[in-house]
């Protein structure tokens, strides 16, 4: 079953403006990835963010994770059209540290 | 390149073959898996590999075998294929447990 379920769904946005996507999960983690795939491509890491962690960057990525709320989201700054993809949470937990994803939201960036 | 290959890219099977998706990764990791992912279903996790000659059993596992002979091998198994297998599988590797995933470009498969 999913552990992490994103919102919105579906995404569009202008060029330069930010994007926003939350994840929510259910259970206890160890940490929290994101994922990006474009059209018809393999998933490419992004970021992961450790439970104890509250907040982490990478480039024009910005990911925070509240584990009380048990929610994730991922900002991306002054987005370009080359962002247009599918984002998807994925959560680390339980002892064998299977990694779970969401459903995944569809960012479209329009230019 | 170093990464994760599958092969083939593209398969066609008939209801009732059996045939074995390859994944391959020279970056000597330790942990492997497989995905498949259907629309409006993310990916949903197979079967899962923490080092040669160890596997266990995903969420959704039923249909497939894996084995782990080699650190850099993690072949799938489709033992009868059904038309509910029609997908696209992805493998993926991570260094340890926890760590990010590299995936590979995927296999789409189509049972008739």
């Amino acid at each position: 079953s999913q552990q992490g379920e994103e919102d919105p769904q579906a995404l569009s946005i202008q060029e330069g403006e930010n994007a926003t996507m939350n994840c929510s999960y259910k259970t206890s983690i160890n940490n929290l990835q994101w994922y990006r795939q474009n059209s018809g491509r393999g998933l490419v890491h992004l970021i992961l963010i450790r439970s104890n962690e509250r907040e982490k960057h990478s480039g024009r990525l910005r990911v925070t994770l509240d584990t009380s709320k048990k929610s994730s989201s991922l900002l991306i700054t002054a987005s370009r059209a080359a962002d247009t993809a599918s984002y998807f949470c994925a959560t680390v937990g339980g002892s064998n540290y299977k990694l779970t994803f969401g459903k995944g939201t569809l960012l479209t960036v329009n230019p | 390149n170093a990464g994760v290959t599958q092969t083939p890219k593209f398969q066609v099977l008939k209801t009732g073959q059996s045939m074995t998706l390859q994944c391959a990764q020279d970056m000597n990791h330790e942990y492997m898996s497989w995905y498949r992912q259907d629309p409006g279903m993310g990916l949903r996790l197979i079967h899962y590999s923490v080092g040669a000659g160890i596997t266990d059993q995903g969420e959704v596992p039923n249909g497939y075998n894996v084995s782990r002979s080699t650190t850099e091998d993690f072949p799938l198994r489709l033992l009868s294929a059904a038309p509910s297998q029609t997908s696209v599988y992805f493998c993926a590797s991570s260094m340890t447990l926890g760590d990010g995933y590299t995936f590979g470009s995927g296999t789409r498969l189509t049972v008739v």
